[in-house]
């Protein structure tokens, strides 16, 4: 089983749209969550962390389930500009290990 | 505040022929990375160094790959000799140290390499 692994996608969504990423790892002993950003071409970007308590950032929410061991980002109403890669990042043994999933693609329509 | 130098941002190279990447961290961290993204894929972790020491270098192909980062700041990563299958792109990232462990990683643009 891989460290950490996402939805395949891609995931094809109009404008206004919502739309859920879901993110299982493996490690129990993971201690902090992060969602990227990636755009084409591009270096990844951090989009937000991932609490243990759930946190919003506009349009975006991240939620944090540790006994099921998965983690989500829902994006609300969706625009042209969130058409990306969104990289799930588990971080193990107190930032020594980052570990990536395979990454999500979306892409917005018109 | 500038953000995580890398360079060169393109190279194409011969199979078996060697190639150097140079990355610059953030001032003040600590911790640097080189990952591996072949394409439609997740960046992989090649190598980890805190300061001028190796904390992390088990998925490093050390019989072709090699990275130092001798005085703490700067890093090299090499390759020598090169195969198809490393035409990836290579991303050099940084982190500080926190009470807790290391901040998020803050990416360069990273250097896309093709092995023909």
């Amino acid at each position: 089983r891989k460290e950490v692994e996402q939805d395949p996608g891609p995931f094809n969504v109009p404008e206004g749209a919502t739309v859920a990423f879901n993110c299982t790892y493996s490690n129990s002993a993971s201690q902090s969550f992060f969602w990227y950003r990636q755009d084409c071409r591009k270096e990844p970007k951090l989009l937000m962390s991932v609490y243990s308590s759930g946190n919003e950032d506009g349009r975006f929410t991240a939620q944090l389930n540790r006994a099921s061991q998965y983690i989500s980002l829902l994006i609300r109403d969706s625009k042209l500009s969130d058409s990306a890669t969104y990289l799930c990042v588990v971080n193990i043994n107190y930032g020594q290990n980052f570990v990536f999933g395979p990454g999500t693609r979306l892409s917005v329509l018109p | 505040e500038a953000g995580v130098a890398q360079s060169p941002r393109y190279k194409i190279i011969e199979k078996r022929q060697s190639v150097a990447f140079w990355c610059n961290p953030i001032s003040g961290h600590a911790t640097l990375y080189w990952y591996q993204q072949i394409l439609g894929q997740g960046p992989k972790l090649l190598i980890q160094f805190q300061n001028n020491g190796v904390v992390d270098d088990s998925q490093l192909p050390k019989d072709r790959f090699s990275a130092e980062r001798l005085k703490g700041v700067d890093s090299t990563l090499k390759i020598q000799p090169a195969k198809l299958e490393d035409s990836a792109v290579y991303l050099c990232a940084s982190s500080f140290r926190q009470a807790w462990g290391n901040s998020p990683l803050h990416f360069g643009n990273g250097t896309r390499l093709t092995v023909t």
